[in-house]
């Protein structure tokens, strides 16, 4: 089944204690981004990836990073989290367009990984 | 992207058809239209996208019009399964820069 999946689903942990989320698709494509959404700010793109080795930065990257060894695998990194990181974080991929055109090709979404940060 | 703007909240009878009004006056030539829904708190899912011409597949419907200043989405015969945030995007969604807006939070009430 073709499919974005995140673990952990759920996590709660304390500020300054390093935390990765990982996200992983099998559908061999190029292109993986990670969103945070917060209640009455929507869905906000924190970095992206148009490929291995190929990242860069979203409207809030701040605090955040991120990795792209392999094409299916895009986790997000949290340093050192903080309180005003918790959030509910979804992880997507979308398939390439034309050489040197953007995709316009859909974008598909993990199931989400709500964290908490006390 | 183009900005857009849609109504935050609507509601519709379950069976009547919803139609849920998107504005996206400043989309560029090649920017495609696209609409995502979102369950509760569950991933994002892709509905349907178009450029100039009126799309349809098996879940809805999408009305561009000439100028492609705006555009509709049509779900045919609403369900209560069918309450959601819908979310209008203009552009090119294949992993770049992406700009989710608030959407609109479709009640579909029995």
């Amino acid at each position: 089944e073709a499919q974005v999946t995140q673990n952990p689903r759920y996590l709660i942990t304390v500020t300054g204690k390093k935390l990765t989320v990982t996200c992983s698709q099998n559908m061999n494509h190029e292109y993986m981004s990670w969103y945070r959404q917060d209640p009455g700010l929507g869905l906000r793109q924190i970095y992206y990836s148009m490929n291995v080795e190929v990242t860069d930065k979203g409207d809030v990257p701040e605090g955040y990073k991120v990795s792209r060894k392999e094409k299916r695998n895009f986790p997000l990194i949290l340093e050192s989290p903080s309180p005003n990181q918790t959030s509910l974080y979804f992880c997507a991929s979308s398939p390439p367009g034309l050489a040197g055109v953007r995709s316009t090709d859909t974008q598909y979404f993990g199931p989400g990984t709500r964290l908490t940060v006390l | 992207d183009a900005k857009t703007t849609q109504p935050p909240s609507m509601d519709c009878a379950e069976g009547r058809a919803a139609n849920l009004p998107c504005n996206h006056s400043t989309i560029s030539g090649n920017e495609y239209v696209y609409w995502y829904r979102q369950i509760h708190s569950q991933g994002p899912q892709y509905i349907i996208h178009g450029l100039k011409n009126n799309e349809t597949n098996e879940m809805a419907s999408l009305i561009i019009t000439e100028d492609r200043k705006s555009s509709t989405l049509i779900l045919p015969h609403a369900t209560l399964r069918d309450t959601a945030v819908y979310y209008c995007i203009a552009g090119n969604t294949g992993g770049f820069k992406t700009i989710f807006g608030a959407g609109t939070r479709l009640f579909v009430k029995a």
